[in-house]
């Protein structure tokens, strides 16, 4: 089975902490994202990139940066955690012109 | 900013019943996708629509890409629990890049 796998299901982290977010992919497909999801807000883009040691910001980059050293890799960085950070937070790649496979999320809660 | 509006935002309905989910944009779509969320998970792609009218089939489920490319629907025929869900339909624009715009979601519950 073709695989999108997030470090972890839940986490609880303190504000101000800097907090890691890992995905990885075994599909070798070159495009990667990072969405969050709220209630009644939806899925919003925060990052994506298309090929190694590239990215782009989505609509909501504020608080966010992200690393992809290697194509199977993307990780999401919250450089200072804040309590409106607390969020579903989706992994999702994809090869061009074909549709996205999704991790199971990372419920993140910071306190 | 080009936006993907779905309706009903909430639908619960008896087992066995039809319903129809729809996704309504002003703007103009390459393709749009429909994709299935269950709690806890990530989304799972159902079907892509590519030609603007298409019809695809996926054993109860029907979709359908409007002829002006704008608009999309999902028709289930004889609901089951098993399509309890937030359904999200998703496209990338006209000559878009890969980024896709997710549409507001349709939370269905299926009563047994």
């Amino acid at each position: 089975d073709v695989k999108v796998t997030q470090s972890s299901r839940y986490l609880v982290k303190r504000t101000g902490e800097k907090v890691f977010l890992e995905c990885v992919q075994d599909m070798d497909h070159e495009n990667m994202f990072w969405y969050r999801q709220d209630p009644g807000l939806g899925l919003r883009l925060i990052y994506f990139s298309y090929d190694v040691k590239m990215k782009e910001k989505g609509d909501i980059p504020e608080g966010y940066s992200v690393s992809r050293e290697k194509k199977e890799r993307f990780s999401l960085i919250l450089e200072s955690a804040s309590t409106n950070q607390t969020s579903m937070y989706l992994c999702a790649s994809s090869r061009t012109g074909r549709g996205y496979t999704f991790g199971s999320g990372t419920r993140l809660t910071v306190v | 900013t080009q936006l993907l509006e779905q309706s009903p935002q909430f639908l619960s309905i008896q087992e066995g019943e039809n319903l129809t989910v729809y996704c309504n944009s002003s703007s103009v779509f390459s393709s749009l996708q429909w994709y299935r969320q269950e709690p806890g998970e990530g989304p799972v792609l159902l079907v892509t629509v590519v030609t603007g009218g298409e019809v695809k089939k996926l054993k109860r489920l029907t979709f359908q890409f409007g002829d002006a490319r704008k608009d999309s629907s999902l028709h289930i025929t004889a609901a089951q629990p098993g399509d309890t869900g937030l359904y999200l339909c998703a496209g990338p624009p006209w000559g878009g890049n890969e980024k896709l715009t997710f549409g507001t979601g349709t939370r269905l519950t299926i009563i047994p």
